[in-house]
């Protein structure tokens, strides 16, 4: 099975702030690699596809890049509606999610 | 407009088998390259994929659960069923169905675009 390690596994920061979120593959997944924003009591919400591709009516701040076992999650300007936790899914052979990044308010 | 739907029961006993239903609207399952899935997540855990049906009944499932799980599909009533035998403790989760994301290819697996609020489901005696 592919593993999947994001970090950090959570961190702080303020509205207006850059964040960047990593997401390793223990083997290449090739560009397979989706994100996700979930809230408290929510089903997650897709963001990126494609590892860079953006869902549509998902804000133009949100970013991802990567191929092969190396992805980002980038945020350019935090809002108050972006904390939440972030997974990053592969669907490479089968699936798995990360763990996980909570971005909390500093 | 998409839309799923999870219904089934809220707890079961150890070793009972757990049938879960998700009730879809706004498409297909019998048009390529539809897929329905069935994800869970542990309460503080991130989320698992368990099972995924296409529109010609090609199926893939988790490795470290198919021996336990079954998908299954009813396209005259827009219907995806989940069977878990042998049921655990550990087996305790909310359990979302969701709307593979429509790519013609890369049959291993997808993103998914669309998911149901969900149904928590406790396993305990």
């Amino acid at each position: 099975d592919i593993q999947m390690t994001q970090s950090p596994s959570a961190l702080s920061a303020s509205v207006g702030d850059r964040v960047t979120i990593t997401c390793r593959a223990s083997q290449s997944v090739s560009n397979w690699l989706a994100w996700y924003q979930q809230k408290p009591g929510q089903a997650p919400k897709l963001l990126i596809y494609q590892a860079s591709s953006l869902e549509s009516g998902v804000p133009s701040r949100f970013s991802g890049s990567g191929s092969g076992t190396e992805f980002t999650l980038t945020i350019t300007s935090l809002q108050p509606d972006d904390f939440a936790t972030y997974y990053c899914q592969h669907y490479n052979s089968y699936s798995s999610f990360g763990q996980g990044t909570k971005v909390e308010i500093k | 407009q998409i839309t799923l739907k999870e219904s089934g029961p809220t707890q079961v006993k150890p070793t009972e088998t757990l049938t879960l239903t998700c009730t879809f609207s706004g498409f297909s399952l019998t048009s390529r390259p539809v897929g329905v899935g069935w994800i869970r997540q542990s309460p503080g855990r991130a989320p698992e994929c368990l099972a995924l049906i296409y529109w010609d009944d090609d199926k893939r499932y988790s490795p470290s659960l198919k021996s336990r799980v079954t998908i299954t599909k009813d396209t005259s009533k827009n219907l995806v069923i989940l069977s878990m035998i042998n049921t655990d403790p550990l087996d305790t989760a909310t359990y979302y169905c969701a709307h593979r994301r429509d790519y013609d290819g890369n049959w291993n697996g997808g993103a998914f675009d669309i998911w149901g609020q969900g149904t928590m489901v406790t396993v305990s005696s």
